[in-house]
């Protein structure tokens, strides 16, 4: 799977956009892009993915450059709920569904 | 359906003890993955069912690991011979196979080798 580069931590304040960057400059063409969430004490939450074009869901947007080497997790309007460790993830081919985790980001949302 | 559940949610046990944990996946999901996850890491993949058949374990899984998933319902995860290595929080996640990657965790079971 391909490697992804993610800042340790961010910071955001409540009600304001987040923009949370990811490399992977090693994707291959059938590789998706994934985003998890683990909230303190909690198991990893799907967040959503993509393969090439731009997605929303009711949690979140992601940004997917048109190279494919870089995306954005953008949360609209970051609440004190959002903060977590945020994964980004590629993973497809045969993996089976298969994640493999890096280190995150860890997003802390202040009041 | 209320999600993924797993027991126990704590474990402390003597190093050397063998511990069993188990987990049980939503009904409708045909896959099942355990991974591990120490302090300030993220989690690692451990071993994947489709149905009843393990069709993939990680280096990570060492020979005194074993997963089964008899029926293609609930995981059952031994380790043997504990270790202080041991010691992580071990999650299991499932999915279908509709749905590629998108997974569903549980809350965890928790690990300490004293």
């Amino acid at each position: 799977d391909a490697k992804t580069t993610q800042p340790n931590s961010m910071e955001s304040n409540e009600e304001e956009p987040v923009h949370l960057p990811c490399n992977h400059s090693t994707i291959s063409g059938t590789d998706y892009i994934h985003w998890y969430r683990q909230l303190p004490s909690q198991g990893p939450e799907y967040v959503i993915h993509g393969l090439t074009s731009n997605v929303n869901n009711r949690m979140a947007s992601l940004a997917i450059a048109e190279d494919r080497k870089s995306s954005t997790l953008i949360l609209h309007r970051a609440t004190l709920r959002d903060a977590a460790v945020y994964y980004c993830i590629i993973a497809g081919g045969t993996s089976y569904g298969k994640l493999t985790f890096g280190q995150g980001t860890i997003l802390t949302v202040h009041p | 359906d209320t999600g993924v559940s797993q027991d126990p949610r704590h474990k402390i046990t003597k190093r050397g003890q063998n511990v069993t944990f188990r987990c049980d996946p939503i009904s409708e999901h045909n896959r099942l993955y355990w991974y591990r996850q120490t302090l300030g890491q993220g989690p690692e993949f451990l071993t994947y069912f489709q149905n009843e058949a393990q069709l993939e374990k990680s280096r990570l899984l060492s020979d005194r690991f074993s997963a089964e998933r008899p029926k293609g319902s609930f995981s059952t995860l031994e380790i043997q011979r504990t270790e202080q290595g041991d010691s992580a929080m071990y999650l299991c996640a499932s999915g279908s196979s509709r749905e590629d990657y998108e997974q569903y965790f549980g809350p965890g079971t928790r690990l300490t080798v004293t």
